[in-house]
């Protein structure tokens, strides 16, 4: 079965400052992955995802993360974070051939001035 | 312009009354999902669909219905709601080919429900 872990409901930064948002994951086969990233009172929108070429994924807004099959993990990151990047992200999982995409629980982002 | 919509955005309703939440896309997409997004529990999958005629659940079925008559549509069918069901949904639909999933999900904007 497949899992999905991000580690930190809520991660607070200063505006200028990385960010590091943490997700691992448990897939018996190779997986896609994804992050997304909701705005107040929005749907989802996709910020990027592995789907088994590069290993380093770069994404919209500057944002990109790293697949390491070693560590299950697929972090988002961003050099320089900016008040805009103040929303929930939430980290995918969902198997090849398959239809089932499970999410985290989320991860709320705040920035700060 | 591509997109999926769902009516109603918002709903208030009591205990046991039937709803219909409505979620279509124009982009001829073969799969579309339904989600309940709740607090600390991130997106559930209830349903989705492969294609027409073609339905299997989620992780929490329990207490909906679907169905998939037309490509674009994908109603949410809840046939006596209850309290549990509070939350806000989301549908969201992505081509598939030869049965990979291997594009990205559309969301729609969602639908706060609300059952008394």
């Amino acid at each position: 079965a497949q899992s999905v872990t991000q580690l930190g409901s809520h991660v607070s930064v200063s505006e200028g400052a990385l960010v590091l948002l943490r997700c691992n994951y448990s897939s018996s086969v190779p997986p896609y992955l994804f992050w997304y990233v909701q705005y107040p009172n929005q749907g989802l929108q996709l910020l990027l995802k592995y789907t088994s070429a590069a290993t380093l994924v770069k994404g919209i807004n500057g944002f990109e993360a790293e697949f390491k099959k070693s560590e299950t993990s697929f972090h988002l990151t961003k050099p320089s974070a900016h008040m805009s990047d103040a929303a929930e992200y939430f980290c995918a999982v969902s198997n090849t051939g398959g239809f089932k995409t499970i999410f985290g629980a989320g991860t709320r982002l705040f920035v700060k001035a | 312009e591509a997109q999926v919509t769902q009516n109603p955005r918002y709903l208030i309703t009591v205990t046991g009354k039937k709803l219909t939440v409505t979620c279509s896309q124009n982009m001829n997409h073969e799969y579309m999902s339904w989600y309940r997004q709740d607090p600390g529990l991130g997106l559930r999958q209830i349903y989705y669909s492969m294609n027409v005629e073609v339905t299997d659940k989620g992780d929490v079925p329990e207490g909906y219905k679907v169905s998939r008559k037309e490509k674009r549509n994908f109603p949410l069918i809840l046939e006596s709601p209850s309290p549990n069901q509070t939350s806000l949904y989301f549908c969201a639909s992505i081509v598939s080919i030869s049965g990979l999933l291997t594009d990205t999900q559309y969301f729609g904007p969602g639908t706060r429900l609300t059952v008394l």
